[in-house]
């Protein structure tokens, strides 16, 4: 089993959707969570980032983490063509190495 | 500040040649990380640097892969001799600290191996 798992999709939602991407995982000791966006081409850019359970809010963007579930979303409001992008989730340990655990991405397409 | 800077973006090279891959982290980062990106496996660390000195290697898929720091503003990987395995986009970050740190990540070199 994969310590992280993301539903590669692909997914497309028109313009103006709410777009809930998701991943799981299996060790209790993350606890730091990040969600990455990248575009075709680029490395992946940091786009959210919690610590433990809850959620946070930036802009159009909501990440919410349930560590009792072991799941997180990342939940985008009033999607745009420019949020057309591969979304991996990642996460880390609070102690150990420094290995952040990615998701394998999710491609999403907004349609104009 | 100009970010990750890699090179080349883009290598095409025959099995059994030496590839080297080129690094620049952003100013007055700590660590540097090398990570390779495949639609199969996604993300992978090769190797991470602590101020130059190389911390956990397991991830470096065999002996031909090699990675080296010699100063905090430069870092190669060398893939010696190449196979068609090794095709990926190979990705460079850095951070000034662990986990409570983003990485910033480089735009990658695209190698293919024929």
């Amino acid at each position: 089993q994969k310590e992280v798992e993301q539903d590669p999709g692909p997914l497309s939602v028109p313009e103006g959707a709410i777009v809930s991407l998701n991943c799981t995982y299996s060790n209790s000791a993350f606890q730091y969570f990040m969600w990455y966006r990248q575009y075709s081409r680029k490395g992946p850019e940091l786009l959210m980032y919690t610590y433990s359970s809850g959620n946070k809010e930036d802009g159009r963007f909501t990440a919410q983490v349930d560590k009792s579930s072991k799941y997180i979303s990342l939940f985008i409001r009033d999607s745009q063509p420019s949020d057309s992008a591969t979304y991996l989730c990642a996460m880390i340990a609070q102690t150990g190495a420094n290995n952040l655990f990615f998701g394998t991405g999710t491609r999403l397409t907004v349609i104009p | 500040d100009a970010g990750v800077i890699q090179s080349p973006r883009h290598e095409v090279t025959e099995m059994g040649q030496e590839v080297t891959l080129r690094c620049k982290p952003i100013s007055g980062h700590d660590y540097l990380f090398w990570y390779r990106q495949t639609m199969m496996r996604g993300l992978e660390l090769l190797i991470y640097f602590n101020n130059n000195v190389p911390i956990d290697d397991s991830g470096m898929p065999e002996d031909r892969f090699s990675a080296k720091m010699p100063n905090a503003s430069f870092s190669t990987l060398k893939i010696q001799p190449s196979e068609p395995r090794d095709s990926a986009v190979y990705f460079c970050a850095s951070s000034l600290r662990t986990h409570n740190s983003p990485l910033h990540f480089g735009n990658g070199t695209r190698l293919t191996v024929t």
